[in-house]
């Protein structure tokens, strides 16, 4: 079983409506989440963070988090072309000295159509 | 602010070269990450360093691949020797210590023929 899973897609949405990336992971001792977007052909880049269980929103984007159920979710409304890109949900184990590291899944392609 | 500085951009070479990818990290971050992007595998971290000091090396595929840090603006990551299958896109990201939050280069591609 892989640390942290995602749906590989692709996953298309209609321009207007809410895309929602699901990701789940295995380690208990994960204690904080990271959403990444990465465009075709460059790097990852950070959207948003989420440590605490319920959701926490920026602008379009809202993140959720159920630790019980190991689940994470990004949620995009009002979904635009640009947003087409894949998506890269992480698990960040702490900054205790040594467990720094941060596991990423392998991604969700979003496409959204105009 | 410059950010994570990779470099090469691109890199093509043949089986058994060496190779050497390099990394200048973001000015006062305390941490740094090597990952390599496939598609078959998606990003992977094959080392960290903290304060210059590698700290979790466990994912260095085997001996063929080292990782150095002789300084807290510089980072390299050898292959040697390389073969086709180390093909994939490698990243170097920095963060300040303990956030989480990685700051990425644009990537070193690198085809091994």
């Amino acid at each position: 079983q892989k640390e942290v899973e995602q749906n590989s897609g692709p996953l298309s949405v209609p321009e207007g409506a809410i895309a929602s990336l699901n990701c789940t992971y295995s380690d208990r001792g994960s204690q904080s989440f990271f959403w990444y977007r990465q465009y075709s052909g460059k790097s990852p880049e950070l959207i948003m963070f989420i440590y605490s269980n319920g959701d926490k929103e920026d602008g379009r984007f809202t993140a959720q988090l159920n630790k019980a159920s190991q689940y994470v979710s990004l949620l995009i409304r009002d979904s635009q072309p640009s947003d087409s890109a894949t998506y890269l949900c992480a698990a960040f184990r702490g900054s205790n000295f040594g467990n720094e590291k941060l596991t990423f899944g392998t991604g969700t392609r979003l496409t959204i159509i105009p | 602010d410059a950010g994570v500085i990779q470099s090469p951009r691109h890199e093509v070479t043949e089986m058994g070269q060496e190779v050497t990818l390099r990394c200048k990290p973001i000015s006062g971050h305390n941490s740094l990450f090597w990952y390599r992007q496939t598609m078959m595998r998606g990003l992977e971290l094959l080392i960290y360093f903290n304060n210059n000091v590698p700290i979790d090396d466990s994912g260095m595929p085997e001996d063929r691949f080292s990782a150095k840090m002789p300084n807290a603006s510089f980072s390299t990551l050898k292959i040697q020797p390389s073969e086709p299958r180390d093909s994939a896109v490698y990243f170097c990201a920095s963060t300040p210590q303990g956030t989480g939050e990685l700051f990425f280069g644009e990537g070193s591609r690198l085809t091994v023929l």
